[in-house]
């Protein structure tokens, strides 16, 4: 069993609309969090990284929450644009060496216009 | 270069023959990885370099998977006898030391016939 469930699967929204990703992991220890997008055919991209003090992070559009006590975490945009159409993956580091890392299969995001 | 740089970004080969994917890091960066990601999953883990020695290779799959850094910089990804179900994307990523940022790579997809 996957250590870091994300859901939905995928999501399909209109343009101007938010939306709110979920990752749960089961990671432990834990050492930090990390969203990334990925659009087609390229490399995953940073978006936010979280240790287990901080409870929220905002990058622009992309706010990512995290609970480490339930073990949760969340990535919500808002006004999305088509731009946003894109994976995004969360992954969670059981120690701070990066060679650690335990990726999410990721939420696959369509923005309408 | 700006970014990693991984060459080439499509290689299609028979099974049973050899590949080798490059992978170019940013400059300076010490840390190098490697990844495997299928058609919807997340990234998998495969090898991991501090400088040129591999300091965690528990991620390759078997024996036909072999990747090196000789100057600590240029990774080459090796694998030998390609099958099948070793179609995939591999990504390959640095950042600087082995906690922090990780850049990625626009990635190379393999497609074994």
């Amino acid at each position: 069993k996957n250590q870091v469930e994300q859901s939905p699967q995928s999501l399909i929204i209109l343009e101007g609309k938010n939306c709110t990703l979920q990752c749960n992991y089961t990671v432990s220890p834990f050492s930090n969090l990390r969203w990334y997008k990925q659009d087609t055919g390229r490399g995953p991209v940073s978006l936010t990284i979280m240790t287990f003090s901080e409870n929220t992070k905002s990058n622009g559009r992309y706010t990512a929450t995290l609970d480490a006590d339930t073990k949760q975490s969340s990535l919500h945009i808002t006004a999305s644009q088509l731009s946003d159409s894109a994976s995004y993956i969360c992954v969670v580091s059981a120690r701070q060496n990066n060679n650690d890392m335990r990726f999410g299969a990721g939420t696959r995001l369509t923005v309408k216009p | 270069g700006a970014g990693v740089s991984q060459t080439p970004s499509n290689k299609v080969t028979e099974k049973g023959k050899y590949v080798e994917l490059r992978c170019d890091p940013i400059s300076g960066h010490t840390a190098l990885y490697w990844y495997r990601q299928s058609l919807g999953q997340g990234p998998e883990f495969l090898i991991y370099f501090q400088g040129t020695g591999a300091a965690d290779d528990s991620g390759l799959p078997n024996d036909r998977f072999f990747a090196v850094r000789p100057e600590g910089s240029v990774s080459t990804l090796k694998i030998q006898r390609t099958e099948r179900g070793d179609s995939a994307v591999y990504l390959c990523a640095s950042g600087q030391g082995t906690t922090g940022e990780l850049f990625f790579g626009e990635g190379s997809r393999l497609t074994v016939l």
